[in-house]
């Protein structure tokens, strides 16, 4: 999982503001993911792709958006709609189209001002 | 879709003991059960992982046993060390084609605590 990497480590957003994390991964995976993690309440998927030009919706997709323009990129941008951004956002990848084990970046804490 | 529950939310042992938690979840569909350990501000890490062709698989000190008939799979730690004190994420994945495949649902975690 040292192939996968989330910048920045810190982001702080204000009211009416869209901001994008980044990650990043050289593991040639074809799967990549985002969660979010807020205490108490384990992971939640917000969007994932398995393949490069295509992504679907997770469970809590309202108020973010992605793109897979190459497969080593997954940027995922928290827009002004999602109403409660402050969580620890979490990328992983997986080979084979998601059939094999998912690996975690460090992640990235998002905090409102 | 899919939806795991675990249990304990927190468990607290003293070291040397056992240390049980245990996961069900409701897609009989779903054929691939990955536990993770995180710690305190870092990235959940695989630690083992089981599908469903097996009932039972060990790593050293860690073990997870299925069963596919009660849909519930459980984590074993013997020989507890302080080290081991985590949250420890159960998660169920489908073998389905198109879009479900691949998709993790994860419980809500499990704080253990091992007590020197």
């Amino acid at each position: 999982d040292g192939g996968i990497t989330q910048s920045p480590k810190y982001l702080f957003r204000k009211e009416g503001q869209n901001v994008t994390l980044s990650c990043e991964q050289n593991l040639n995976h074809d799967a990549m993911y985002w969660y979010r993690q807020d205490p108490g309440q384990g992971l939640r998927l917000i969007y994932y792709s398995q393949i490069v030009n295509d992504f679907q919706k997770g469970d809590i997709a309202e108020g973010y958006s992605v793109s897979r323009e190459k497969k080593e990129s997954f940027p995922l941008t928290v827009t002004s709609a999602q109403k409660n951004p402050t969580a620890f956002y979490l990328c992983a990848s997986s080979n084979r189209g998601g059939r094999e084990t998912q690996y975690f970046g460090p992640g990235t804490r998002l905090l409102v001002l | 879709g899919e939806n795991v529950e675990q249990h304990p939310s927190t468990l607290s042992v003293q070291e040397g003991d056992s240390a049980v938690i245990k996961c069900t979840y409701s897609d009989s569909a779903s054929n691939y059960f990955p536990w993770y350990k995180q710690e305190l501000g870092k990235r959940p890490q695989l630690i083992i992982d089981i599908r469903s062709n097996v009932g039972e698989k060990k790593d050293q000190r860690i073990a997870v046993t299925l069963n596919k008939t009660a849909k519930h799979f459980s984590l074993h730690i013997t020989e507890t060390q302080p080290e081991d004190s985590a949250v420890y994420f159960c998660a169920a994945s489908p073998n389905a084609g198109g879009t479900s495949y691949g998709k993790l649902t994860f419980g809500q975690g499990t704080i253990l605590t091992v007590h020197p």
